[in-house]
């Protein structure tokens, strides 16, 4: 299986401000690396597909870079409602599998 | 506008069984692939298991390969895991998950979840 790792496991930060998520898989998993956020008490939601590509209805703030085994998720201008924890997922192969997932907090 | 909504979640002693339900609405299902996908408590997101479109290709985590099963009906809308042998650690939100496109295996849709609980 493709093992995926996240890093920072957390982060604080402050309204405003710009942060960075990364996440590596494994082995090459050319552009299949989607990224979520789940708030808690909620479903996961979908920002990210294919590494770069925004998700229909999330904000233009969050985007995503990288292909290979490095890839980024950023986050420009942080607001309130964007404080949740973010996974990647790798989608390269039929047995998905997630990062362990990066807590954004406020500072 | 798409809605997932599971059930068939609950209680169950270790070793048991469980059946968990999705109901699908407002999309093309037997178009799309589907998925189970779990939050354990105080853990990350674990995907579960995933079908193609027609049911013919599945797909299951090694944490619960031989013991879960998917499965659909796509003339009733609907999705299955059939759960046996629960462990402890199966214990977790269960959610129902609908392929952005087609044959993705990115998740774009989410039910609320179910909550199976597997204790004595």
């Amino acid at each position: 299986d493709i093992q995926m790792t996240q890093s920072p496991s957390s982060l604080s930060a402050s309204i405003g401000d710009r942060v960075t998520i990364t996440c590596r898989a494994s082995q090459n998993i050319r552009n299949y690396l989607n990224w979520y956020h789940q708030k808690p008490g909620k479903a996961p939601q979908l920002l990210i597909y294919a590494a770069s590509s925004l998700q229909s209805g999330v904000p233009s703030r969050f985007s995503g870079s990288g292909s290979g085994t490095d890839f980024t998720l950023t986050i420009s201008g942080l607001q309130p409602e964007d404080f949740a924890t973010y996974y990647c997922q790798q989608s390269y192969t039929p047995f998905i599998t997630f990062g362990p997932g990066t807590r954004l907090e406020i500072k | 506008e798409v809605q997932l909504v599971e059930s068939g979640g609950g209680l169950v002693q270790p070793g048991g069984s469980l059946r968990l339900s999705c109901a699908a609405f407002e999309f093309t299902f037997k178009t799309y692939d589907m998925g189970w996908v779990r939050l354990a408590p105080g853990k990350g997101l674990e995907w579960v298991s995933h079908i193609t479109t027609s049911g013919r290709d599945t797909f299951h985590a090694d944490s619960v390969k031989g013991r879960f099963t998917i499965s659909r009906d796509n003339s009733k809308n609907s999705l299955f895991l059939q759960m046996n042998s629960l462990r402890d650690e199966d214990t977790a939100v269960y959610y129902c998950t609908k392929a952005r496109m087609g044959s993705t295996r990115d998740y774009d849709y989410w039910g609320q979840g179910t909550l199976v609980t597997v204790s004595s």
